[in-house]
């Protein structure tokens, strides 16, 4: 049984740029949040997608989006990229009817210069 | 809003010994549920441990405990016999109990060094 897998790695980007990054749910979960940690700091929680909608959002911009597809896979999706972008992003997923319980992935490492 | 600190950023302890990371929130909610999540370097969040707030008891995990004072709001974890493997970064979360899933607040975290 696969866990939470996010896609890329690491990512390096030029200020003023859009990025892409990628989430895959544990099997059986149908709910993800996205969670940014900045060096030296605890996450942070940026937005929750259940049944391919936007249900929960912290205090981010509107740069930042997401999507989530029928299969419960999630994208997070930053537009006009800052040097504060820079920041581990990490994606936890969940099942709707446990209230407690969220697994992360392994996060991307986006580096904005 | 609820807030979470943890007021060690570092702690030490040598290998086998026992040791205490702190943690308070602040929450004017009475039903939610606290975590402590491990990041060793790997970045992979590792949940350790869970508490109920309704719950009186502390939880326990193996070498893992709490010490959860809701009246004080304080919630510290002690990690006993540590090993090399424990050492990591340690993250305080708070999440409110509602239908569905509400987001984990966390604290800033304390970096625990084990010596062996």
């Amino acid at each position: 049984d696969a866990g939470v897998t996010q896609s890329p790695t690491h990512l390096i980007k030029t200020r003023g740029q859009q990025v892409t990054l990628r989430c895959s749910p544990k099997s059986g979960h149908d709910t993800v949040s996205w969670y940014q940690q900045a060096l030296g700091q605890g996450p942070q929680f940026i937005f929750q997608y259940y049944e391919e909608e936007e249900r929960q959002r912290g205090n981010f911009p509107d740069r930042f989006s997401g999507h989530q597809f029928p299969n419960y896979s999630s994208e997070l999706n930053v537009n006009a990229l800052l040097l504060g972008d820079s920041a581990l992003y990490l994606c936890a997923s969940s099942w709707r009817g446990q209230t407690y319980e969220q697994y992360f992935g392994p996060g991307t490492r986006l580096t904005v210069t | 809003a609820q807030t979470v600190t943890q007021s060690q950023p570092e702690m030490s302890v040598q290998e086998a010994e026992t040791v205490t990371l702190s943690c308070t929130y602040d929450t004017s909610e009475s039903d939610y549920y606290l975590f402590w999540y491990k990041q060793p370097p790997s970045r992979q969040m590792i949940l350790v441990i869970r508490q109920e707030a309704y719950k009186q008891q502390n939880a326990t995990e193996n070498r893992f405990s709490v010490n959860f004072q809701k009246a004080a709001k304080s919630f510290s974890l002690k990690i006993s016999d540590s090993q090399l493997g424990d050492a990591a970064m340690y993250f305080c979360a708070y999440r409110r109990q509602y239908s569905g899933n509400t987001p984990l607040v966390f604290g800033k975290g304390t970096r625990l060094s084990v010596i062996a």
